[in-house]
């Protein structure tokens, strides 16, 4: 069964660092999300993306974070400079279409330690 | 804003007894909801959806029910296996074109053996 696969599994950076984080979605699929959970907490909704550009994106999402498809099959979610509230882990999320509501499919999540 | 609730952080069964996993929203324009399972180290894994249509979806061991007049889903797990032991996640969606999904906190479900 296709899955969507992300790179790297865990990622240490220190404060003040750029990290891209990069997410291969499943081939055929259309809308692309991150969702990132801190420690014990819920999952959260950070933006989706469709059509090459951002559709929504959550309070979360400010300034320091970006999204890029920079081809036709990678999707990264970029950090500009990192704060410590930023370590969590980030999944990001494919979807085809709502036809039929098929569900949202995850990665395993890219751990962000900022130290 | 919590607009996905679940109210029991954790949750210990029995083996081949039932597990009911509750989850309650607060938004009216809900119309999908999903269950996911979760392990450690992993992503979220999709297990379960009900479109507000229905009140009832049911998949081999896991059924779904929606009571949408009190805001309430349940999963129910019969029977209920040591593998199923792991951290569920209700999540819910409304039509807003970009199928963002709402998650609750998480029950952490335990199946002794």
């Amino acid at each position: 069964e296709p899955e969507v696969t992300q790179t790297p599994s865990h990622q240490v950076t220190q404060m003040g660092q750029e990290v891209i984080l990069r997410c291969v979605p499943i081939s055929n699929h259309l809308y692309f999300y991150w969702y990132r959970q801190i420690l014990g907490q819920k999952v959260e909704f950070l933006v989706s993306f469709y059509n090459n550009e951002i559709s929504e994106k959550s309070e979360i999402f400010d300034d320091q974070f970006s999204v890029e498809r920079p081809d036709g099959s990678n999707f990264t979610l970029k950090i500009r400079s990192t704060k410590l509230e930023d370590s969590a882990m980030y999944f990001c999320a494919s979807i085809n279409d709502r036809a039929g509501n098929s569900p949202l499919h995850f990665g395993n999540g890219t751990r962000l330690t900022v130290t | 804003d919590q607009q996905v609730k679940q109210n029991s952080p954790s949750l210990s069964v029995q083996e081949g007894r039932i597990s009911i996993l509750n989850c309650d929203y607060t938004n009216s324009m809900f119309d999908y909801f999903l269950w996911y399972k979760k392990y450690p180290a992993e992503g979220p894994t999709f297990l379960i959806s009900i479109s507000s249509i229905k009140d009832k979806n049911e998949d081999g061991r896991f059924t779904v029910f929606l009571n949408k007049s009190a805001k309430h889903l349940s999963l129910h797990i019969v029977p209920s296996q040591p593998g199923d032991s792991a951290v569920y996640f209700c999540a819910a969606s409304a039509p807003s074109g970009t199928y963002k999904y709402i998650f609750g906190t998480g029950t952490r479900l335990k199946v002794l053996a």
